[in-house]
């Protein structure tokens, strides 16, 4: 199995709405990563972690908050969002990072198409 | 912040020409990869060519890196119909950021 599932694939909600995004992935991957594209741009690094434990937050707004319940299952949180925040939403695992010298090769969900109105 | 500056921005080629889209980088890389991306989907790694490498090969895909000039290059020959995708180079910044480039539209003409 080396795919990564995201759901919903599609998901629209008010700037006062809480909502979740789910990753899961059964590759054994102990590397997942959030990212979030705008259209014709290239995706944005948004959060890594590593091993369960989040390593690293790129300056993200706290109405974004992360959550990893399980090597497999990776969350984001989303709460009091702005127009601006809609993007596609996509999760990322890899087997780890160079420096335990692991594949770094990520695998990619299909992505949550996201719409704050 | 971005790791690479991919040229051209944009590409429009007939099928069965070849296609090359470069890549530039800042940071010094233990490797470099190249991903496809379909409209609105989840990126799918392409090829990964380690620092200590040149070139490499995989299928219709040649990648070559020059790590003298921060500078990678990603061929596709014979191109068809389906390769029509955005493509992006990404490199691991620090231990554990994997940050991707600009990346180049390719449309392949029928």
């Amino acid at each position: 199995d080396t795919e990564v599932t995201q759901t919903p694939k599609h998901l629209v909600m008010g700037m006062t709405n809480k909502k979740s995004l789910k990753c899961e992935q059964h590759m054994g991957h102990r590397a997942m990563y959030w990212y979030k594209q705008k259209a014709k741009k290239p995706p944005e690094l948004m959060f890594v972690y590593s091993y369960e434990k989040l390593s690293i937050n790129e300056s993200v707004p706290s109405r974004f908050s992360p959550e990893c319940p399980n090597s497999s299952l990776l969350n984001l949180h989303l709460h009091a969002l702005q127009p601006e925040d809609s993007a596609l939403y996509l999760c990322a695992s890899s087997q780890g990072f160079i420096s335990a010298g692991l594949n770094t090769e990520a695998f990619f969900g299909q992505g949550t198409r996201l719409t704050v109105v | 912040s971005q790791q690479g500056e991919e040229d051209p921005q944009a590409l429009s080629i007939q099928e069965g020409e070849n296609a090359t889209m470069n890549c530039s980088y800042k940071t010094s890389i233990n490797n470099l990869q190249w991903y496809r991306q379909n409209s609105g989907r989840g990126l799918v790694h392409l090829i990964l060519i380690r620092s200590n490498e040149r070139e490499k090969h995989s299928g219709r895909l040649r990648v070559t890196l020059d790590t003298s000039k921060k500078s990678s290059s990603l061929l596709i020959t014979a191109s068809r119909a389906a390769d029509t995708a955005s493509y992006f180079c990404a490199s691991i910044q620090g231990a554990q950021k994997l940050v991707f480039g600009q990346g180049t539209r390719l449309t392949i003409n029928p």
